[in-house]
């Protein structure tokens, strides 16, 4: 099966821009999850997606929103950027049918915000 | 608050000996799952290994085994055979309800040839 797979790889923004990042999870998954990686702040937890609903959600401010489609592909949505949104941006997918199953990453979306 | 704890900021091994790295965490729950991920420089997330709480046996995977002392809430990874392919940044990490991850700020792992 082909991997967790994230589009696009890098970008570069400006302040006050906004930023949609893309993310299909493996065939037959239909979680997925979303995480930003900072130096600074590690890996946080942004929200979760199953079935098209946000079943949970991190402690992130409303700029940062997400959704996801009957095909189980997830968009996030960044507005209004700042340069602190400057990050990894890691997207992860699993079954969704168990709570603790094993979780596949994707390799990730750079956001570099000038 | 949960959180994980990973005291090692960076760790060096020689290729083919063996390297603890160090993790404890903190919950009151008494049902979680405990994870072990890998990051290459290509900062791809990689699972290494998978606990689940209620079992006492420590999970192993070929070269990898944790040591899982859950009244301590400690959860080591042990890497045996070190190979260059290993070296990576290694988080600590733990379900408790859903789907949400909690990491610690990992362990910069570098094998010495």
């Amino acid at each position: 099966k082909a991997g967790v797979t994230q589009t696009p790889r890098y970008l570069i923004k400006t302040r006050g821009q906004q930023v949609t990042l893309s993310c299909s999870p493996i065939s037959g998954h239909r979680s997925v999850s979303w995480y930003q990686q900072t130096p600074g702040q590690g890996l946080q937890f942004l929200f979760e997606y199953f079935s098209e609903t946000q079943r949970n959600k991190g402690n992130f401010p409303g700029r940062f929103s997400g959704r996801q489609f009957s095909n189980s592909r997830s968009e996030m949505n960044v507005s209004t950027l700042e340069l602190g949104d400057s990050a990894l941006y890691l997207c992860a997918s699993s079954l969704g049918q168990q709570r603790g199953e094993t979780q596949y990453f994707g390799p990730g979306t750079r956001l570099l915000v000038l | 608050a949960q959180t994980v704890t990973q005291s090692q900021p960076e760790m060096s091994v020689q290729e083919a000996e063996t390297v603890t790295l160090s993790c404890t965490y903190d919950t009151s729950e008494s049902d979680y799952y405990l994870f072990w991920y890998k990051q290459p420089p290509s900062r791809q997330m990689i699972l290494v290994i998978r606990q689940e709480a209620y079992k006492q046996q420590n999970a192993t995977e070929n070269r990898f085994s944790v040591n899982f002392q859950k009244a301590a809430k400690s959860f080591s990874l042990k890497i045996s055979d070190s190979q260059l392919g290993d070296a990576a940044m290694y988080f600590c990490a733990y379900i408790l309800t859903g789907n949400q991850f909690y990491f610690g700020t990992g362990t910069s792992l570098t094998v010495i040839p």
